[in-house]
């Protein structure tokens, strides 16, 4: 079965410091990779993906993740946080043996403080 | 509509009452999927639909969890005599593939 492992239950961080959320996968297929946020009392958002090509996704917010399949990871960074980005990020993994269903890691509180 | 809408935001049940949450997909969005997040933790997921077939139910934690699409369009999970390890925010998705799945406000389901 996939696994998806996110090493850091929370990470606090300064605004305007840079951020990396660690995701590593085990599969030993070829996956898509994910990154959701969820702000507090919503749903869960798509802030990048990556399915094919270039090994660096970015998101429109100054997000980027890359994919490393030697490593089996895809963590996400940010140069410069801002408060707003104070959320919950979930890695995931779709395909493989699980079909198009998602498998979501443990999630990261990122808490940014002024 | 737009996005994901699922019903009602919040439900609290008392322990043994059956309960019924809704999910109305993205319009045309052949796949639909429903997942459980308990606080703190990331989704499991439950169940899958493609189109009216439910091809993948391995999620559903026991026989008190039931699911149906019967038009292909709208989804309700129905929790049968919850009991309090029920309690979780209840998140359906749907997609066109496998490359975005849109997701709902979610349920918060509060057993007492």
């Amino acid at each position: 079965a996939q696994s998806v492992t996110q090493l850091d239950s929370q990470v606090p961080v300064f605004e305007e410091a840079p951020v990396e959320l660690r995701c590593n996968y085990s599969s030993s297929v070829s996956v898509y990779l994910f990154w959701y946020v969820q702000y507090p009392n919503q749903g869960l958002q798509l802030l990048l993906k990556y399915l094919s090509g270039s090994t660096l996704v970015e998101s429109i917010n100054g997000f980027e993740a890359e994919f490393n399949k030697s490593q089996t990871s895809f963590h996400l960074r940010k140069p410069s946080v801002h408060i707003s980005d104070t959320a919950e990020y979930f890695c995931a993994v779709s395909g493989g043996a699980a079909g198009n269903k998602l498998t979501f890691g443990g999630g990261t509180r990122v808490l940014v403080k002024p | 509509g737009a996005g994901v809408s699922q019903s009602p935001r919040y439900k609290v049940a008392k322990r043994g009452q059956d309960v019924a949450l809704r999910c109305d997909p993205i319009s045309g969005h052949v796949s639909l999927f429903w997942y459980q997040q308990a606080l703190g933790q990331g989704p499991e997921f439950l169940t899958y639909f493609q189109n009216e077939a439910q091809l993948d139910k391995s999620g559903l934690p026991s026989d008190r969890f039931f699911a149906e699409r019967p038009e292909g369009s709208v989804s309700t999970l129905k929790i049968q005599r919850t009991q309090q390890e029920d309690s979780a925010v209840y998140l359906c998705a749907s997609s066109l593939g496998t490359d975005g799945y849109t997701f709902g406000s979610g349920t918060r389901l509060t057993v007492v």
